[in-house]
């Protein structure tokens, strides 16, 4: 049982580039989110999914694109690298009526745009 | 608009004291979920503990244990018998009942001084 796994754990990106980060869970969760965590701000929510098939804006969807391609699987994509996208990416499920609504994360993904 | 606040950006305890992280919130809904995580050096994120709105008893988990007052909408996270183990980011969370967006504070960097 992995839990969430991403790729990749690291990441440099020329301003511009587009790249697309990976996520899976195995736990058979129907709600997965994607967040960025910068020094001083915590952890902002980018995007979520409540269920397959469905995806929501969070509170920093600029510059962001995600897709949920089945239940397993919440990938967020970056069309035009910014130097202001440079962060830690984390991606996170839960099944928020069965486990309370603990989230589970996955280890991140550290990203820099030059 | 819910806000998560943590007003201690760096907290120090030596090993075996007891140390109590702050941690106030702001909503007008009446059903939610708070939550502790702690971030060590190796970035995964792990849950510590959990509390929900409508349970008045404080939630324990071996040495780690919040004191909930929903009147004051405060949420603090004492740890006591602190370990070197400890030494981690602890960030504060909440989640509405029946909504998907969470809420995280800023975090609060914890030192455990041998």
């Amino acid at each position: 049982n992995a839990g969430v796994t991403q790729t990749p754990k690291f990441q440099v990106l020329k301003t511009g580039q587009s790249m697309t980060l990976q996520c899976a869970q195995d736990m058979n969760h129907n709600s997965m989110y994607w967040y960025r965590q910068d020094p001083g701000m915590g952890l902002r929510l980018i995007y979520y999914s409540a269920s397959e098939g469905t995806t929501d804006k969070g509170e920093v969807p600029n510059g962001y694109n995600v897709s949920r391609l089945n239940k397993r699987e919440f990938s967020l994509r970056l069309e035009s690298a910014a130097p202001s996208q440079t962060s830690v990416y984390f991606c996170a499920s839960s099944e928020p009526i069965h486990s309370s609504y603990e989230q589970y994360f996955g280890p991140g993904t550290r990203l820099t745009v030059t | 608009a819910q806000t998560v606040t943590q007003s201690q950006p760096e907290m120090s305890v030596q090993e075996a004291e007891t140390v109590t992280l702050s941690c106030t919130y702001d909503t007008s809904e009446n059903n939610y979920y708070l939550f502790w995580y702690k971030q060590p050096p190796s970035r995964q994120m792990i849950l510590v503990i959990r509390q929900e709105a409508y349970k008045q008893q404080n939630a324990t988990e071996n040495r780690f244990s919040v004191n909930f007052q929903k009147a004051a909408k405060s949420f603090s996270l004492k740890i006591s018998d602190s370990q070197l183990g400890d030494t981690a980011m602890y960030f504060c969370a909440f989640i509405v009942s029946g909504t998907y967006k969470y809420i995280f504070g800023t975090g609060t960097r914890l030192k455990v001084l041998a």
